[in-house]
């Protein structure tokens, strides 16, 4: 699949501040799923997007897919301790493989 | 319901000596991958198989590393030597994988390589 390349690499926020990562590509993305990985976990599926423009929600996270399907991002409101981890986003080329960014790190100062 | 199940969670060897590493699959899950995960290169696909037969192995490091799936509900991953650049945690994960597009991807909890 395509390269994704994630920004920013590393995020330190305060507790109950935003936090938003971008995933970009060069060329358009068919779909693009979010993943997070807890320290010391492994990675967990969290949202898949494939329409152009689409916007999902799950709590306080909220996940976009680009209108013109090269770029998504997840924002987090008001973070919590518990959303310390890593986020992935992978490009699905509509094979079976996923191509995963670098993933950005967050950690939430209490 | 289990998950994707890994095993050994943690290996410690030196150099030289042959490591496997296993993995179980969800049951009814068709695809299977392994991941090599570290600081410097993140998230690697090493290769993936569908219905056992390995599809894409271009990401295989070289000819040390091999992998087999014998059956459904089965694959290893052998290192042989082993070299301490090897040292990482690798994951194994599995996905439906019948639709052709992309499904989600369940992840082991991993095994943490340290290759002394």
């Amino acid at each position: 699949g395509q390269q994704v390349m994630q920004i920013p690499q590393y995020q330190h926020v305060q507790e109950g501040e935003d936090f938003t990562t971008y995933c970009n590509s060069s060329t358009t993305l068919s779909n693009i799923q979010w993943y997070k990985q807890r320290p010391g976990g492994h990675p967990v599926f969290l949202i898949q997007l494939v329409k152009s423009g689409e916007v999902k929600k799950q709590k306080r996270l909220t996940f976009q897919f680009g209108e013109a399907k090269k770029n998504s991002s997840l924002h987090i409101t008001a973070t919590q301790t518990t959303d310390v981890g890593t986020y992935f986003c992978a490009n699905g080329a509509g094979s079976y493989q996923l191509t995963f960014g670098k993933g950005t790190k967050l950690s939430v100062i209490p | 319901d289990a998950g994707v199940i890994q095993s050994p969670r943690h290996e410690v060897t030196e150099m030289g000596q042959e490591v496997t590493l296993r993995c179980k699959p969800i049951s009814g899950h068709n695809s299977l991958f392994w991941y090599r995960q570290t600081m410097m290169r993140g998230l690697e696909l090493l290769i993936y198989f569908n219905n056992n037969v390995p599809i894409d192995d271009s990401g295989m490091p070289e000819d040390r590393f091999s992998a087999k799936m014998p059956n459904a509900s089965f694959s290893t991953l052998k290192i042989q030597p082993s070299e301490p650049r090897d040292s990482a945690v690798y994951f194994c994960a599995s996905s439906i994988g019948t639709s052709g597009s992309t499904d989600t991807q369940y992840f082991g909890p991993g095994t943490r390589l340290t290759v002394l």
